[in-house]
This record gives C-alpha cells, sequence and structure tokens, in this order.
C-alpha cells in the first residue's frame, strides 16, 4: 500500500531534550516535505526537500532541522524543543513539487 | 499574514443536500488550488484541483469553482453524505511551486 509513515504517533517530552520524528514513503517519490498544524493557523511549512541532499526552508523553520539521505526518509529534528513547538506535524510526499501531495498520519507532539 | 483564507470554521448541511465550502486567497502569483479533506487522527487527503486556466472541475459529487477575478474558489459536494463529515482544507500556490498555503480549515457536518 502507497504510504507515508510517521512515528511517534504521540509524543510527549520535556523542554530541551532532543527528539526526532521520522518520516518514510514507499512511493519513490522525490518530493518531501514537513508541516506543522495548529488553531487558528491551519498548515504551515517548516522544511521541504525536492531530492537526496537537497532541503530547504519552508514558512517557520525556526528550531527544526532536517535531512535527506535516502530518498524514502526525511525525518524532522527538534534540537531543543520548547513549548511553542508543541503542535501537530505532519509529513508529506509527492513525485513534483505541490501537486497532491500525500500526507502521514500526524505526529502529536507536546512539548512541557 | 494569511494568504489562503477559510473564513467559516464550520458548516452543517442536511444529508443529500448541497455543501458549500468557501475560500478566499491574496496572492495573484497562485494559479494551482487544491482541496484536502481531513478524519480524526488521519493526515489531510487530496480531493481536488483547478488550475487557472479553468474555472470549474468536477469528480463525482464533488465540484471546484475558481473566480480568479474575485480571488475565490469554492467547493460544492452534492449530495452531502454522512461520510463527508471531516474537516476540510483549501489550499493554493503557484504551480509547481516549493510550498502550498493551507487555509485554516472549515468543519462540515452532514446530518443524516
Amino acid at each position: 500500500e502507497a504510504q507515508v509513515t510517521q512515528n511517534p504517533r504521540y509524543l510527549i517530552t520535556v523542554t530541551g531534550k532532543k527528539l526526532t520524528v521520522t518520516c518514510s514513503q514507499n512511493m519513490n517519490h522525490e518530493y518531501m516535505s514537513w508541516y506543522r498544524q495548529d488553531p487558528g493557523l491551519g498548515l504551515r511549512q517548516i522544511y521541504y526537500s525536492m531530492n537526496v541532499e537537497v532541503t530547504d526552508k519552508g514558512d517557520v523553520p525556526e528550531g527544526y532541522k532536517v535531512s535527506r539521505k535516502e530518498k524514502r526518509n526525511f525525518p524532522l529534528i527538534l534540537e531543543s524543543p520548547s513549548p511553542n513547538q508543541t503542535s501537530l506535524y505532519f509529513c508529506a510526499s509527492s513525485l513534483q513539487g505541490s501537486y497532491g501531495y500525500t500526507f502521514g498520519s500526524g505526529t502529536r507532539l507536546t512539548v512541557v | 499574514d494569511q494568504q489562503v483564507k477559510q473564513n467559516s470554521p464550520s458548516l452543517s448541511v442536511q444529508e443529500g443536500r448541497i455543501s458549500i465550502l468557501n475560500c478566499d486567497y491574496t496572492n495573484s502569483m497562485f494559479d494551482y488550488f487544491l482541496w484536502y479533506k481531513k478524519y480524526p487522527a488521519e493526515g489531510p487527503t487530496f480531493l481536488i484541483s483547478i488550475s487557472s486556466i479553468k474555472d470549474k472541475n468536477e469528480d463525482g459529487r464533488f465540484t471546484v469553482f475558481l473566480n480568479k477575478s474575485a480571488k475565490h474558489l469554492s467547493l460544492h459536494i452534492v449530495p452531502s453524505q454522512p461520510g463527508d463529515s471531516a474537516v476540510y482544507f483549501c489550499a493554493a500556490g503557484p504551480l509547481g511551486a516549493n510550498n502550498l498555503f493551507f487555509g485554516t480549515g472549515t468543519r462540515l457536518t452532514v446530518i443524516p
């Protein structure tokens, strides 16, 4: 089944403790992206990657890092999480740019 | 500043009637528009799209209308079914761009 898999689905952590949210897709998509969803703000892009070793900032990249060492994986790294990063995170992939994203099921992160 | 706006946070419709969800955008560079549907605890799923060369696109019960001069698009669902109850996100961007800008979503409830 074609899908984008994110792990974990739920995570509660403390301020400053580094964490990684993994994302993997099995559709051989070149383009991958991370979004966060917050009440009243919709979905905002954090980082995107157009191919292996090619990444760039989206609209809200502060406090996040990403890497794209393999085509299928695009982890989101929070080096020092803060409470304002409490949010619902979605990974997405597509064949090209912003066409018809396939989204993962989401990761609900709480930073206390 | 929100470049894509969905001014109705919620909408309730009787089963069998028409649901109309509205979306406005501000950036005249946007020429590709999409609607995504999101159920609880799942990621958004692509529903229907339209490019700026068209003013209407239809897919079964779903039709998207685009009014470029008004920078407005709408999603019509006819007839509405209880399974259509979900949050609907409008998204827009330049065709093939690396970022899609999302609205804040409209929660549709179809009453049996």
